[in-house]
């Protein structure tokens, strides 16, 4: 049974520009939720899909956006990038609202 | 108020002590509590979950107290490879349920 995998590891973007990550949950998982965790903080909830719908939303700007496609693999879209969107951004998957399993994150930097 | 709050830390204690974290929740309508392990630069692996009944593994006992809204964690007999991030976790009710997270607790343990 594979785990959740992201991509890519490591990233360097721009401010102003716009980035694409990518989870591709756990087998047998169908819902996927997105953290991003500053450094010195606990990771903070971005939104979650389910069945391809996003079903709950933190406290984000619309600049953040997903998609969950029909193998339930994800992605999660940052536009207008700022220099406090740099954080690891964790995806995680579960089967409804049971056991999260995280991936190891991408650590995105804004400059 | 935050809706999980821990104590940061950091907790510098010797190999073999014992060693409590605290964790207050501010949603009385919170189904479902955890307590993840974070090494740095890594992803959260759960450690526990936590049930009123308190629940026991090994070295690590979780404890909840539903009606003051208190969680907690004792390590006994600490070992150097417990020296991580210890992440109190509170999850929602329903299909749009979330993972709220505290700050985390940070545990060095010294020889």
């Amino acid at each position: 049974e594979t785990g959740v995998t992201q991509s890519p590891t490591h990233l360097i973007k721009t401010r102003g520009q716009q980035v694409t990550l990518r989870c591709s949950s756990q087998s047998g998982h169908n819902t996927v939720s997105w953290y991003q965790q500053a450094l010195g903080q606990g990771p903070q909830f971005i939104f979650q899909y389910y069945r391809e719908e996003e079903n709950g939303r933190g406290n984000f700007p619309p600049r953040f956006s997903g998609l969950q496609f029909p193998n339930y693999s994800s992605e999660l879209n940052v536009n207008a990038l700022e220099l406090d969107d740099s954080a690891l951004y964790l995806c995680a998957s579960s089967f409804g609202t049971g056991y999260y399993t995280f991936g190891s994150g991408t650590r995105l930097t804004v400059v | 108020r935050k809706e999980v709050e821990q104590d940061p830390g950091p907790f510098n204690v010797p190999e073999g002590a014992t060693v409590a974290f605290n964790c207050t929740y501010s949603n009385s309508a919170s189904q479902s509590f955890f307590w993840y392990r974070q090494d740095c630069r890594k992803e959260p692996k759960l450690l526990m979950s936590v049930y009123s009944s308190g629940n026991e593994d090994g070295r690590f006992t979780a404890q909840l107290n539903r009606a003051s809204q208190y969680i907690s964690l004792l390590i006994r007999d600490s070992k150097l490879s417990d020296s991580a991030t210890y992440l109190c976790v509170v999850n929602g009710a329903g299909t749009a349920s979330k993972l709220t997270f505290g700050t985390g607790t940070r545990l060095q343990v010294t020889l």
